[in-house]
């Protein structure tokens, strides 16, 4: 169970394309969703949180019209990097979670997607 | 900054070895995960353990937490070649519904036939 799929895992696009990376969970219901960024051989940078029906929250020094990020039902949360420059290369992570009400926190594992590499030409 | 720091950066170790790997965190948390990540690929969750634990084990891993000297350690016993990845801790904190996780700078593992 718990499984997070990421589509694409492979871009290559030109200067100025906007590109789409989508997050699914397929067996559960995500109440949120991240969004994480990481370079070669570094450690994952957390880049946003989306929670369903609402608007995303980016972490400092995110640029949000740059990365946009739709998390329009549980089990869909979208990242578009918008007129992506060589500079965006990177891979992208995503990751589904849900919280116990009850606790008001969750103390559950994050579920990551196997990842989009992007590169951008 | 991250919020964790982990060492060592890289160990490579014989298979049947025990791996040993630490990290270190700043603030107060919820929990501290381990993941592990295979090159290019995502990450898989291995053990979380919640502030008011001090040991964990799940199969060949044993994961302590200290939260008095804020670090954490993962020992993976009897390792095998399969086990050869980047290990990562991560410290969640927050409230209002979510757990929001910042990883320390990771361990690459090898382990040599």
């Amino acid at each position: 169970g718990a499984v997070v799929s990421q589509h694409p895992s492979w871009v290559i696009c030109k200067s100025g394309t906007s590109v789409k990376i989508e997050c699914r969970s397929l067996d559960f219901q995500a109440t949120t969703m991240f969004w994480y960024r990481q370079f070669p051989k570094q450690s994952l940078m957390l880049m946003a949180t989306s929670n369903e029906g609402s608007k995303a929250t980016y972490e400092q020094g995110v640029e949000k019209d740059k990365f946009l990020i739709n998390h329009a039902s549980l089990t869909l949360s979208t990242l578009t990097v918008t007129s992506a420059h060589p500079e965006d290369s990177s891979f992208y992570i995503c990751s589904a979670g849900s919280w116990d009400i009850e606790e008001g926190y969750s103390n559950q594992p994050q579920h990551f997607g196997d990842g989009t590499r992007l590169s951008i030409l | 900054s991250q919020q964790g720091e982990e060492d060592p950066q890289a160990l490579s170790i014989q298979e049947g070895e025990n791996a040993t790997m630490n990290c270190s965190y700043k603030t107060s948390i919820n929990n501290l995960q381990w993941y592990r990540q295979n090159s290019g690929r995502g990450l898989v969750h291995l053990i979380l353990i919640r502030s008011n634990e001090r040991e964990k084990h799940s199969g060949r891993l044993r994961v302590t937490l200290d939260t008095s000297k804020k670090s954490s350690s993962l020992l993976i016993t009897a390792s095998r070649a399969a086990d050869t990845a980047s290990y990562f801790c991560a410290t969640g904190f927050g409230s209002g519904g979510y757990n929001k996780l910042i990883f320390g700078a990771g361990t690459r593992l090898a382990v040599h036939p």
